[in-house]
């Protein structure tokens, strides 16, 4: 079993729909979450990230935690054709900028105008 | 955030060679690291690489085939070492920056 699983889509839906991706993950020692945008030819950016359940929303983008059934989502509102990417999933077990980031497979996104 | 540039950003090489990727960064950090995506499969770290100490491998990687040089504090070279077709791949480097990890590019490796 994989430690962290992510549909793989691909995933498209009309301009100014709400979207949601999700991943699970098997490994109870991770607490922090984040989610990575990648354009086509390009390396991943940081879109959000936490470390707590619950939810962060960030303009268009919720990033939503629930430890206890080790899921994570992320919705993005209004949706725009920019946001057209592949949407990664990571987690680590501590302070994720010097740790060991495990990536689920990415969901691909495209939103049709 | 932080600048990075890989190069070559892209390579078709043939099988048995070995091919250096390089990472430069715009200012100085602790720690780089290297990734690999392969199609339709998750970003796989491979090592972590400190300047002025060994890299350190993940499960899976060994130095003969992934050779890695740290000089100094701003660049990173990985070596892809005796390569077949399972090696195509994008090698990416990402460095930590306030309690953040930063992607390169990446380089689009593919052997024949």
């Amino acid at each position: 079993q994989k430690e962290v699983e992510q549909d793989p889509g691909p995933l498209s839906v009309p301009e100014g729909a709400i979207v949601s991706l999700n991943c699970t993950y098997s490994n109870s020692a991770f607490q922090y979450f984040m989610w990575y945008r990648q354009y086509s030819r390009k390396g991943p950016e940081l879109l959000m990230y936490t470390y707590s359940s619950g939810n962060k929303e960030d303009g268009r983008f919720t990033a939503q935690v629930d430890k206890s059934s080790k899921y994570i989502s992320l919705f993005i509102r209004d949706s725009q054709p920019s946001d057209s990417a592949t949407y990664l999933c990571a987690m680590a077990i501590s302070n994720f900028g010097n740790e060991k980031l495990t990536f689920g497979t990415g969901t691909r996104l495209t939103i049709i105008p | 955030s932080a600048v990075i540039s890989q190069k070559p950003s892209r390579d078709i090489c043939q099988r048995g060679t070995s091919l250096t990727i390089q990472c430069q960064v715009d200012s100085q950090v602790t720690m780089m690291f290297w990734y690999r995506q392969q199609p339709g499969q998750s970003l796989t770290l491979i090592a972590t690489a400190n300047q002025g100490s060994e890299a350190t491998y993940e499960s899976g990687f060994v130095i003969d085939k992934f050779p890695i040089s740290r000089p100094n504090l701003t660049f990173s070279t990985l070596t892809v070492s005796n390569m077949s077709p399972e090696d195509s791949s994008i090698y990416l480097c990402s460095v930590e920056r306030r309690d953040e990890q930063f992607f390169g590019p990446g380089t689009r490796l593919t052997v024949l």
